[in-house]
């Protein structure tokens, strides 16, 4: 099955500084990431996703990169804000011919400070 | 437009007792999906249903069982629960299982075994 890995498990930053999520995942296969926002409490809510005829993706101060010969894809995140701040989610897509499931990366937990 | 309903929001259980989460959604979307979300473990799938009449085994259905009653309605069964199975779960639904369609999830249930 599809094995997702993603870095850092915490990270800070200023405002106004970009942030930058990592993910690695196993199965040449998947092709379709989305990418999660889950703030404290609350459901995970898709804040992007990217397809793998596609590299790279924007919505706004996020993007989303994807290299499917290394099998990585990243979230950026440009002039964070407080808001910002909640755990984000990667996740990678095994389809087994009648449903797509998701496997999720274990969380960053995202700061935005003053 | 609701989008993905759960019942019930918060739920205390003893060892032992069964008990049923009920997960509903109007968006007419043919797949649905049952995670837990543990600390530091992101969410793990438990069962999924890519259509109505189907359900399969995610990656962790040990104590679990579950039925698609409808389109609409997707339950999970804890027959016998054990403290292990203290966690948040989610119910999510997706337009069609096959084609990688955004997951889309409810508030979650809450559910402690003591």
């Amino acid at each position: 099955g599809e094995n997702v890995e993603q870095h850092p498990s915490t990270l800070s930053v200023q405002e106004g500084d970009s942030a930058v999520i990592k993910c690695t995942y196993s199965d040449s296969a998947s092709n379709y990431f989305p990418w999660y926002k889950q703030e404290l409490g609350k459901r995970p809510q898709l804040i992007i996703d990217i397809r793998s005829n596609v590299g790279e993706k924007k919505d706004q101060r996020i993007a989303v990169t994807l290299n499917k010969t290394a099998k990585h894809f990243s979230l950026h995140i440009t002039e964070t804000q407080p808001e910002d701040s909640a755990v984000y989610f990667c996740a990678a897509t095994e389809n087994t011919g009648t449903a797509s499931k998701l496997t999720f990366g274990t969380g960053t937990r995202l700061q935005v400070t003053l | 437009n609701a989008g993905v309903t759960q019942t019930p929001k918060f739920q205390v259980l003893k060892t032992g007792q069964s008990m049923t989460l009920q997960c509903a959604q109007d968006m007419n979307h043919n797949s649905m999906y049952w995670y837990r979300q543990d600390p530091g473990m992101g969410l793990r799938l438990i069962y999924y249903s890519a259509s109505e009449g189907t359900t399969d085994k995610g990656e962790v259905p040990n104590g679990y069982n579950v039925s698609r009653l409808n389109k609409r309605e997707f339950s999970l069964r804890l027959e016998s629960a054990a403290p292990s199975q203290t966690s948040v779960y989610f119910c999510a639904s997706s337009g069609q299982g096959y084609s990688n369609q955004p997951q889309h999830f409810g508030d979650g249930t809450r559910l402690s075994i003591l």
